[in-house]
């Protein structure tokens, strides 16, 4: 099953802007692009969903180019209370048409105060 | 309202055994998903339900594995034979629509412990 990459982890200081990449070069043709984000010790919570182009809530941002192979999360003015693994969720192509459901690697991403 | 919960929380058993998994939906919610994700990686999809009828399973590791939703609410999943390597945190989802790509709600696991 090909995989989708993120980087494993990103160091941020609180007040930035931070820009976490998902890779998922078989992404399935009409399948939208999810993060999630988790703490310790608690299950994905959702974070924002797109299919191309741009989206942006309350939260973040998230920008999707016309390839779809990749998608970038963008978290605003970050805070201590950011700290927490973010994964993208797509439905990958294997094996032909065959498509299945796949987190990605996951982004520990920790703010420094 | 509550939101999806998971029992036993913790589970250790000893190989060989068999043991069943449980998921309580959100009230409503049409689909179910099942995922296991190892310490520090991601969830893998096991999984999924829309109502009682079981529409991808192509996540499931081998025939020890099955599961079912037989009311189209609560969700059962079951491990034959169990093996050390089936030691994971085992979570269920649960979504208000029928796509897949539906906003997914967490439960809060069940860590499962083979020895």
């Amino acid at each position: 099953l090909a995989k989708t990459t993120q980087p494993i982890s990103m160091d941020s200081y609180e007040g930035q802007e931070v820009n976490i990449t998902c890779s998922h070069n078989n992404i399935a043709t009409n399948d939208y692009i999810t993060w999630y984000q988790q703490f310790p010790s608690q299950g994905p919570r959702f974070i924002i969903q797109g299919y191309k182009t741009k989206v942006t809530n309350e939260v973040a941002s998230l920008f999707i180019p016309a390839d779809r192979k990749s998608s970038t999360l963008s978290l605003p003015r970050v805070s201590l209370s950011d700290t927490a693994v973010y994964y993208c969720l797509v439905g990958v192509l294997y094996s032909g048409s065959a498509r299945q459901l796949t987190f990605g690697s996951g982004t520990q991403l920790t703010v420094l105060p | 309202g509550a939101g999806v919960s998971q029992s036993p929380r913790y589970k250790v058993t000893k190989r060989g055994q068999d043991v069943a998994l449980r998921c309580d939906p959100i009230s409503g919610h049409v689909s179910l998903y099942w995922y296991r994700q190892a310490l520090g990686q991601g969830p893998e999809f096991l999984t999924y339900f829309n109502y009682e009828a079981q529409q991808d399973k192509s996540g499931l590791p081998n025939d020890r594995f099955s599961a079912e939703r037989p009311e189209g609410s609560i969700s059962t999943l079951t491990i034959q034979r169990t093996e050390q390597r089936d030691s994971a945190m085992y979570r269920c989802a649960s979504s208000p629509g029928r796509r897949e790509s539906d906003t997914q709600y967490f439960g809060p696991g069940t860590r499962l412990t083979v020895l």
